[in-house]
């Protein structure tokens, strides 16, 4: 049981746009920032979008971060078939005094 | 380009100490102001931080795993390494070491490749 609570799946057809959702509480997302994580098959994690929205060197801009409240989301826009990876997302917990993370969410292209 | 390198054995016996090795390359670890961490992640599974190293008066550990870990850093060698104490089945898992760093966000932007330790007799 994941503190924070993604989607275990989503799927979207080529060139579409999805979004993957990441609920929270006050001590993790609604007090600290949200990070998103791409995991490609039998890789290691890759930072995706730091401090909520921000986007790191390199990284594509189809890719957005935003966040409400206890809430954030993450949207990939034009999706292709190499988007298919699982998506963490990931923050501060100031009540464990840890990081946490979401459970991850399966993305497929259609 | 930094790099990390994570390395130990692969098979660890129910009850004993599993220990792994992170080698940082293309910095130092004594340079800047970095979390040195591990992550964890059982097949199949998510993700699952166990803590990491900022001083040796600054750890943190999963509050899960607290009372088995500890996580050390040598800066003659350049690595920091994990210990988990009274292993079983359940902390079989890909291990991760990561760099982490805080920019009005804590997040890990260089990671090691993984590797798989098996808990087994």
């Amino acid at each position: 049981q994941s503190v924070l609570t993604q989607p275990p799946s989503v799927s979207e057809a080529p060139r579409q746009r999805v979004t993957i959702s990441c609920s929270g509480s006050s001590s993790n997302i609604g007090n600290n920032a949200v990070n998103w994580y791409q995991q490609l098959p039998g890789k290691a994690p890759k930072l995706l979008i730091y401090y909520d929205d921000l986007l790191p060197s390199g990284v594509s801009d189809r890719f957005s971060g935003s966040k409400s409240g206890t809430s954030a989301s993450l949207a990939i826009s034009g999706l292709q078939s190499e988007d298919e990876a699982d998506y963490y997302c990931a923050a501060w917990d100031d009540s464990l005094n840890g990081q946490v993370f979401g459970g991850g969410t399966k993305l497929t292209v259609l | 380009q930094v790099q990390l390198q994570e390395s130990g054995p692969g098979l660890v016996k129910p009850s004993q100490t599993l220990s792994l090795t992170c080698t940082v390359s293309g910095g130092s670890i004594s340079s800047g102001s970095y979390f040195w961490s591990w992550i964890r992640q059982p097949a199949g599974k998510g993700l699952e931080w166990i803590g990491r190293f900022y001083t040796s008066e600054s750890t943190n550990y999963n509050p899960s795993l607290k009372s088995r870990v500890t996580i050390s850093v040598d800066t003659s060698k350049n690595q920091f390494s994990l210990k988990l104490s009274s292993v079983t089945a359940a902390d079989t898992a890909v291990y991760y070491c990561a760099r982490a760093r805080y920019s009005g966000s804590y997040y890990f932007d260089y990671w090691g490749q993984g590797t798989l330790v098996t808990v087994s007799s």
